[in-house]
């Protein structure tokens, strides 16, 4: 069936430097995806959306990449800071129409001080 | 920004009693809502879609008698979870669709069953 995975389960990175977490996505239907935060314990944040006639948008700090032809989502946060480690969850909505959202599997990014 | 709150945070129940998770919209006015479950260090699994004034509908797989869902108000589902076992402890999270369609997440209810 249509699935959204995630490449990493686990990414730690220095603070200061860049991330770059990827998502792959089976389903060539979808027309909108999210990124999502997750804090331990708590729901879901919002980080930026883009929609399938975009393949970049830019957020404060953070950039999603959409590469359509071979399914690929990526989230790059810029100057990463001790804030940012939560998990990361992608999730695409393959029915058009309504707000029904398949989820990633999630990465979690450690920032090293 | 919307909010949403779930209530509440956390709840222990035992075996065999039916435990009830409120999820409001606090400053707006929710036709649709959605609820999920996570399990520990896994994703979010989209149980059922809950909709103001009528049954909702359930994905796959979730069993409707047992997880109950009651959409009486455009601010307010409530999910029962009824004859809880421990299989059913996990964290619950709401969701809900303000009219521009933008969605805001709950902050989880966690279920404990003993």
């Amino acid at each position: 069936g249509e699935s959204v995975g995630l490449h990493l389960p686990t990414l730690s990175v220095q603070e200061g430097d860049n991330s770059i977490i990827n998502c792959a996505y089976s389903n060539s239907a979808s027309d909108y995806f999210i990124w999502y935060k997750q804090e331990s314990g708590k729901g879901p944040q919002f980080i930026i959306d883009i929609r399938s006639n975009m393949d970049k948008r830019q957020g404060q700090r953070v950039t999603v990449l959409l590469n359509k032809t071979v399914k690929h989502l990526s989230l790059q946060i810029a100057a990463t800071q001790p804030g940012d480690s939560a998990v990361y969850f992608c999730a695409e909505n393959p029915f058009s129409g309504t707000y029904k959202y398949i989820f990633g599997t999630g990465t979690r990014l450690k920032v090293l001080a | 920004g919307a909010v949403v709150s779930q209530h509440p945070s956390r709840v222990i129940c035992k075996s065999g009693t039916s435990v009830k998770i409120e999820c409001r919209s606090l400053d707006f006015q929710a036709t649709t809502m959605f609820w999920y479950r996570q399990f520990p260090k896994k994703s979010l699994m989209l149980m059922a879609t809950s909709n103001e004034g009528s049954k909702a509908t359930y994905e796959q797989g979730v069993e409707k008698d047992k997880f109950l869902i009651n959409h009486a108000s455009l601010t307010l589902s409530t999910l029962t979870v009824t004859s809880a076992h421990p299989e059913d402890s996990s964290f619950y999270i709401c969701s809900a669709r303000d009219l521009a369609g933008e969605l805001f997440f709950g902050e989880g209810s966690r279920l404990t069953v003993l």
